[in-house]
């Protein structure tokens, strides 16, 4: 069984659309996060969500909407792709008010913007 | 200057040699996290520490938070040990990520 879930995989777009990839856990955990890794393969963190509730939104363009319908989604909106944009995302869970903080990641979604 | 640095950034090695791979931070942290991050792209924790050590077969991790510095050791490192290792440090909910190292173990 997948822990943690990402769709699609691959993403390949033109610039100016606006793309949605879908993150869900079955971990029963109350934290997400969405991580980009650039083209150096460095991680940086970008939302991170408790209990459906924003607790971390690192300097990210507000063409990036991240969206938790219940705490075993969180879904990363994206309008009017930007070149800059493309990149590797990865979704991640964690149980953090139970004090284990060990993240579950997920596969991550290649996006390329044209 | 990065607020995580971890040295070397590349590492190759003969299979069954020890490996270190050392992660010097320099934020105050509530947990260290060292991740594989495998040819293929996919991310696994391999260790949460936030004192002491710890072993997973052949994999143990160190921290010493007085000097903020954690190792990972690699004993009888096999080529499938191949792989980007990733350090990260937690403050509270946010996490700042090192730049990995890539191990090349040759057979």
């Amino acid at each position: 069984d997948t822990a943690v879930s990402q769709t699609p995989k691959y993403l390949v777009t033109q610039m100016g659309n606006d793309k949605s990839i879908k993150c869900e856990q079955n971990l029963g955990h109350d934290t997400m996060y969405w991580y980009k890794q650039d083209s150096k393969k460095f991680l940086k963190i970008m939302f991170s969500y408790n209990n459906k509730e924003l607790i971390i939104n690192e300097t990210v363009p507000n063409r990036f909407s991240p969206k938790s319908p219940d705490k075993a989604h969180l879904n990363l909106h994206i309008n009017s792709l930007e070149l800059g944009d493309s990149a590797v995302y990865f979704c991640a869970s964690s149980q953090l008010l139970a004090g284990g903080k060990e993240q579950f990641f997920g596969p991550g979604t290649r996006l390329t913007v044209l | 200057k990065n607020e995580v640095e971890q040295s070397p950034q590349n590492l190759t090695a003969q299979e069954g040699e020890f490996i270190t791979i050392n992660c010097s931070y320099s934020v105050g942290i509530s947990a260290l996290h060292w991740l594989q991050q495998h040819p293929g792209g996919g991310i696994v924790s391999l260790f949460m520490l936030s004192s002491g050590k710890k072993k997973h077969g052949r994999l143990i991790a160190t921290i010493n938070i007085q000097e903020k510095h954690s190792s990972l050791h690699i004993t009888a490192s096999h080529p499938r040990d191949s792989a980007v290792y990733i350090c990260a440090v937690r403050e509270n909910n946010d996490m700042r990520f090192g730049a990995g190292t890539r191990l090349t173990v040759k057979p």
